[in-house]
């Protein structure tokens, strides 16, 4: 089963725009990663945020969590076509020793130029 | 490249046929997982393996589909007796042994297709 749910399932946005997804997820986490995948293809790690951390920031990107509101956002300021992919947070769960992620549905993100 | 390869990148078979795909992790990395992705949903873990043990496995990897990694390098994951509901893009990632749950590398993953 899936732990993470996406929102918006979908977001279409002009070039130079910010995009913002948002990720809600269930249970106590150790910590939260977002993955970007292109169409058909693998997953390219993006950032990572431990369950003690509040905010980070990567290039373009700004990746927020709330752990008593069990949930994280992805900002990616002055967006480029080339962003246009499907956006993916992934939980690292705490409970019973498992080392494996937990992938939401993703939100699909098209950058018009 | 030293990045996580899969082979092959695209299989097409009939339903009731077996098939294997390899996965080799990025070199030093210890740690090996699978996951299947279908179509608008994201991936699902499948099993996961420390060098050559077996640690993990999902209630998703039912008797049809065995994993191994026998010299802890390259992995293999085979099904047999394919079915339609196989169909899905099976995916690969490794990890090293800094942390748990760290950042995992996906490779291109492989394509499944059970006609």
């Amino acid at each position: 089963s899936q732990q993470g749910e996406e929102d918006p399932q979908a977001l279409s946005i002009q070039e130079g725009e910010n995009a913002t997804m948002n990720c809600s997820y269930k249970t106590s986490i150790n910590n939260l990663q977002w993955y970007r995948q292109n169409s058909g293809r693998g997953l390219v790690h993006l950032i990572l945020i431990r369950s003690n951390e509040r905010e980070k920031h990567s290039g373009r990107l700004r990746v927020t969590l709330d752990t008593s509101k069990k949930s994280s956002s992805l900002l990616i300021t002055a967006s480029r076509a080339a962003d246009t992919a499907s956006y993916f947070c992934a939980t690292a769960l705490t409970q019973g020793g498992s080392e494996k992620l937990v992938f939401g549905k993703g939100t699909k993100l098209t950058v018009n130029p | 490249d030293t990045g996580v390869s899969q082979d092959p990148r695209h299989k097409i078979t009939k339903r009731g046929q077996n098939v294997t795909f390899r996965c080799d992790p990025i070199s030093e990395h210890n740690r090996l997982y699978w996951y299947r992705q279908t179509l608008g949903q994201g991936p699902e873990f499948l099993t996961y393996f420390q060098n050559e043990a077996q640690l993990e496995k999902s209630r998703l990897l039912s008797d049809r589909f065995s994993a191994e990694r026998p010299k802890g390098s390259f992995s293999t994951l085979e099904i047999q007796r394919t079915e339609q509901g196989d169909s899905a893009m099976y995916l690969c990632a490794s990890s090293p042994s800094r942390a748990r749950t760290d950042t995992q590398y996906f490779g291109p993953g492989t394509r499944l297709t059970v006609l």
